[in-house]
């Protein structure tokens, strides 16, 4: 059974902190790593995607991937009450496998 | 660009009945996942299609089936509703690159369905 696990938090982070959100996964093949952010009865909304290994950093995000350790992570910097959301880690096969594969999710709270 | 839109956006059936739930992708996207959300399993996979073909198929039970239109509209279909079933169900397009090429999903509002 290929997973994804993530810490099910919550996760609580001061105002302008850094949140460090974490994941690891079993499928060592694994070929792309989306990290995206779902508030309280909404959908999920892609905020990053990760494809090599080392950082890749938009805006407050820094989407961080090593592929023999199996894990990818996500930093929040100068974190905000508006990111107080759960966080799901989704990882792709690649191949002809086109699914996303997603963890049970990571609930951040960041107090004001 | 609209993004994906998803109908109906709320749904009660009883158990034993059949539901049929509706996904416009993001135009240009021609390939559309769908997805089941519990609290307790998370998102699972159900299937993907991509030019009215499934591609791909999770481990659900044959109660659930879907379908793509030439136009890259996509409907499931779950048949002989059981209380299990409810849940909130979503679907994600995708520009669907060839096999083994990375592509990203986007997903819709999502279809919460109560089964009683």
């Amino acid at each position: 059974q290929k997973e994804v696990e993530q810490n099910s938090g919550p996760l609580s982070v001061p105002e302008g902190a850094i949140a460090s959100l974490n994941c690891t996964y079993s499928d060592r093949g694994s070929q792309s790593f989306f990290w995206y952010r779902q508030y309280s009865g909404k959908s999920p909304e892609l905020i990053m995607f990760i494809y090599s290994n080392g950082d890749k950093e938009d805006g407050r995000f820094t989407a961080q991937l090593n592929k023999a350790s199996q894990y990818v992570s996500l930093l929040i910097r100068d974190s905000q009450p508006s990111d107080s959301a759960t966080y799901l880690c989704a990882v792709n096969a690649g191949g002809s496998n086109y699914k996303l594969t997603f963890g049970k999710g990571t609930l951040l709270t960041v107090n004001p | 660009k609209a993004g994906v839109t998803q109908t109906p956006r709320y749904l009660i059936k009883t158990r034993g009945q059949q539901v049929t739930l509706s996904c416009s992708p993001i135009s240009g996207h021609r390939s559309v996942s769908w997805y089941q959300q519990t609290p307790g399993q998370g998102l699972q996979f159900l299937f993907e299609y991509f030019s009215e073909t499934q591609r791909n198929k999770g481990n659900f039970p044959g109660r659930f089936s879907g379908r793509q239109f030439s136009n890259s509209r996509s409907e499931m279909n779950v048949s002989t509703l059981e209380l299990g079933d409810s849940a909130l169900y979503l679907c994600a397009s995708s520009l669907a690159p060839s096999a083994g090429e990375a592509y990203e999903q986007y997903f819709g509002p999502g279809t919460r369905l109560t089964v009683t």
